[in-house]
């Protein structure tokens, strides 16, 4: 069974660009999350899509958003990045919230 | 709101060493527990889980932890660390609140355990 894959692995970016993450969840896993691992922040809830709806979203500003597809994957978009957007962001899936299975993630470096 | 607190940012120990890693949460509703290990420039993986029945859940490498709701704790023990078992390892909290919302795992701030020979 292949798990929760991530794309692309590393990026880097111009501060005010844009950039989408993609994360593919475990077969049959419907519900998907987004975290950020900043340096020194630990993890930080993003977004959770459940079914194709957005479920919760954590503290995060208008400019992180993101979608989920019918085939449950996920995409994560950041708009006007900025410097301190740097970090791992990190997706999970799940199918009934016992416990997730994280991707190896995406390393964004905005310079 | 459910928050967890690992009391301890960086553990240092020698190898062949028993080893706690300490994680209490706050919660006002029954929940999951969960520990999970990040290794250098990977993301995380699922060590072991706590969701109802016995107290004391193990893992296949040797860790175990143990729920103790009247201290809402979750500590993670081995009695005998490896170098291989240098990592980061993070306590995560689920709340069982019906209706969803409450469907995210929030994670304490991780514990950077560093097994030197």
């Amino acid at each position: 069974e292949a798990g929760v894959t991530q794309s692309p692995t590393h990026l880097i970016k111009t501060r005010g660009q844009q950039v989408t993450l993609r994360c593919s969840p475990i077969s049959g896993h419907t519900s998907v999350y987004w975290y950020q691992q900043a340096l020194g922040l630990g993890l930080q809830f993003l977004l959770w899509y459940d079914e194709g709806e957005e479920r919760n979203r954590g503290n995060f500003p208008p400019r992180f958003s993101g979608r989920q597809f019918p085939n449950y994957s996920s995409e994560l978009n950041v708009n006007a990045l900025e410097l301190e957007d740097s970090a791992l962001y990190l997706c999970a899936s799940s199918l009934n919230n016992v416990g997730y299975t994280f991707g190896s993630g995406t390393r964004l470096t905005v310079v | 709101a459910q928050s967890v607190t690992q009391l301890d940012s960086q553990v240092p120990v020698f190898e062949e060493a028993p080893v706690e890693l300490r994680c209490n949460y706050s919660s006002s509703v029954s929940v999951y527990l969960f520990w999970y290990v990040q290794y250098p420039n990977q993301g995380l993986q699922l060590l072991l889980k706590y969701l109802s029945g016995s107290t004391l859940v193990e893992s296949i490498n040797g860790f175990e932890a143990e729920f103790n709701k009247s201290q809402t704790s979750f500590h993670l023990r081995k009695p005998s660390v490896h170098i291989s078992d240098t990592a980061e390892y993070f306590c995560a909290v689920s709340d069982l609140t019906s209706g969803g919302s409450n469907y995210k795992l929030t994670f304490g701030k991780g514990t950077l355990l560093t097994v030197n020979p």
